[in-house]
């Protein structure tokens, strides 16, 4: 079945730095790929999207390119705020658009 | 206006009681979710719904049972509640086109079962 893989957390920063962080995905066909956010206490927001092979989806300063020949859709942004503090998940939707799949998530913590 | 919304949003009881979360969206979409977040943050979808029709189950208990009155409502009744019930559940919807297959996440409700 489909399945996403995330790098292990947590990951801790400091402001200005920039960030990285893995997903990997097993799926059949062409699944769409998204990341989702979930700021403490609330719940989650999707952050970006990418619907096809080489499309970049791109939010806030965010981005993550979909990679299929390594079937990878990394989030970097290039300069991390405090506010950026989050966990952050990675899913596909399946061929039928049915279902979300999602990573472990990876808890982001960026100091001042 | 609120685009997904769920109540309660905290819900403390005892096992073995009968609980309801209710859900409700104005995005006008056909398709709605009910998923599990465990103490680990890890999310499962638990089912869904287009149209009024059970498209997904998981493997979940049938204590769990979703009732969906119309599109826009998709509400979840827990019978005979237990301790690993405790959980974050979030209600979503979207639609099940490529084009538009981005799901849209309800604030949740944390479900603590003593």
């Amino acid at each position: 079945g489909d399945s996403v893989t995330q790098m292990e957390g947590p990951v801790t920063l400091s402001e200005e730095a920039f960030l990285t962080i893995n997903c990997t995905y097993t799926a059949t066909g062409y699944p769409s790929l998204f990341w989702y956010v979930q700021y403490p206490g609330e719940g989650l927001q999707l952050l970006l999207k990418a619907t096809k092979a080489d499309d970049k989806g791109s939010n806030k300063g965010f981005e993550a390119t979909y990679r299929k020949e390594t079937t990878s859709f990394h989030l970097e942004k290039g300069s991390v705020q405090v506010s950026d503090s989050a966990v952050y998940f990675c899913a596909l939707s399946d061929t039928s658009g049915s279902r979300l799949t999602f990573g472990e998530g990876t808890q982001l913590t960026v100091n001042p | 206006d609120t685009a997904v919304s769920q109540t309660p949003k905290y819900l403390v009881t005892q096992m073995g009681n009968d609980k309801s979360i209710k859900c409700e969206q104005n995005l006008g979409h056909d398709t709605m979710y009910w998923y599990k977040q465990d103490s680990k943050k890890f999310l499962k979808i638990m089912f869904s719904y287009n149209n009024k029709e059970l498209i997904i189950n998981e493997t979940v208990p049938n204590r769990f049972s979703p009732k969906s009155p119309d599109k826009a409502h998709l509400n979840l009744h827990i019978n005979s509640l237990e301790l690993g019930d405790s959980a974050v559940y979030f209600c979503a919807s979207g639609g099940t086109e490529k084009s538009t297959d981005t799901q849209y996440f309800g604030p949740g409700t944390r479900l603590t079962v003593l």
